[in-house]
């Protein structure tokens, strides 16, 4: 299983643009990056994914180097109902052997006004 | 619309008391899964199923039960339950593909075993 490392929390201002940072050093060839958002007490929402280069769409992009040992989530103009949870997960779900997805502990994100 | 449900929503029960906690979802969805959240542990998983009569376990799946006998039901069985299983449970569903790690959430079953 690649291990992802996420910094613990951030804290933004309203209307900046927020970017989280995952690093996953042992990615493998068929694992993909998958972003997911958190509120107390709600189950997780699906933000992105992708496998390499850049994703973008309603919500937020997904950057991701050449050699994917890390990825990018970027916000932009985040408001403050963007407060939450977020987690990187790496995973291949898609082969015969099925990786369980780990979550990790997340960044939480705080956005001030 | 579109959704994952969980019954009971807040359970209370004893050691030992056996205890099913229902997960449904009505988008056809061939991937299935239960997460365990504990606070500074992140989300877990526990099993997941990837079509009918296909389950596997996940990362904790000790003390814990499964069944796919239908594609929109996952029911988690605890057979004897033990306050170490007290947690804020999720089931998850997902299509296939790479729509699978699009897993859509159910709103969460609180769980406290005294």
């Amino acid at each position: 299983l690649a291990k992802t490392t996420q910094p613990i929390s951030m804290d933004s201002y309203e209307g900046q643009e927020v970017n989280i940072t995952c690093s996953h050093n042992n990615i493998a060839t068929n694992d993909y990056i998958t972003w997911y958002q958190q509120f107390p007490s709600q189950g997780p929402r699906f933000i992105i994914q992708g496998y390499k280069t850049k994703v973008t769409n309603e919500v937020a992009s997904l950057f991701i180097p050449a050699d994917r040992k890390s990825s990018t989530l970027s916000l932009p103009r985040v408001s403050l109902s963007d407060t939450a949870v977020y987690y990187c997960l790496v995973g291949d779900m898609l082969g015969e052997g099925n990786t369980p997805l780990v979550f990790g502990k997340g960044t939480r994100l705080s956005v001030i006004a | 619309e579109a959704q994952v449900t969980q019954n009971p929503r807040y359970l209370i029960t004893v050691t030992g008391k056996k205890l099913t906690v229902t997960c449904s979802q009505n988008m056809n969805h061939e991937y299935m899964s239960w997460y365990r959240q504990d606070p500074g542990l992140g989300l877990r998983q526990i099993y997941y199923s990837m079509n009918v009569e296909v389950t596997d376990k996940g990362d904790v799946p000790e003390g814990y039960k499964v069944s796919r006998k239908e594609k929109r039901n996952f029911p988690l069985i605890l057979e004897s339950p033990s306050p170490n299983q007290t947690s804020l449970y999720f089931c998850a569903s997902s299509s296939q593909g790479t729509e699978i790690y699009e897993q859509y959430f159910g709103p969460g079953t609180r769980l406290t075993v005294t």
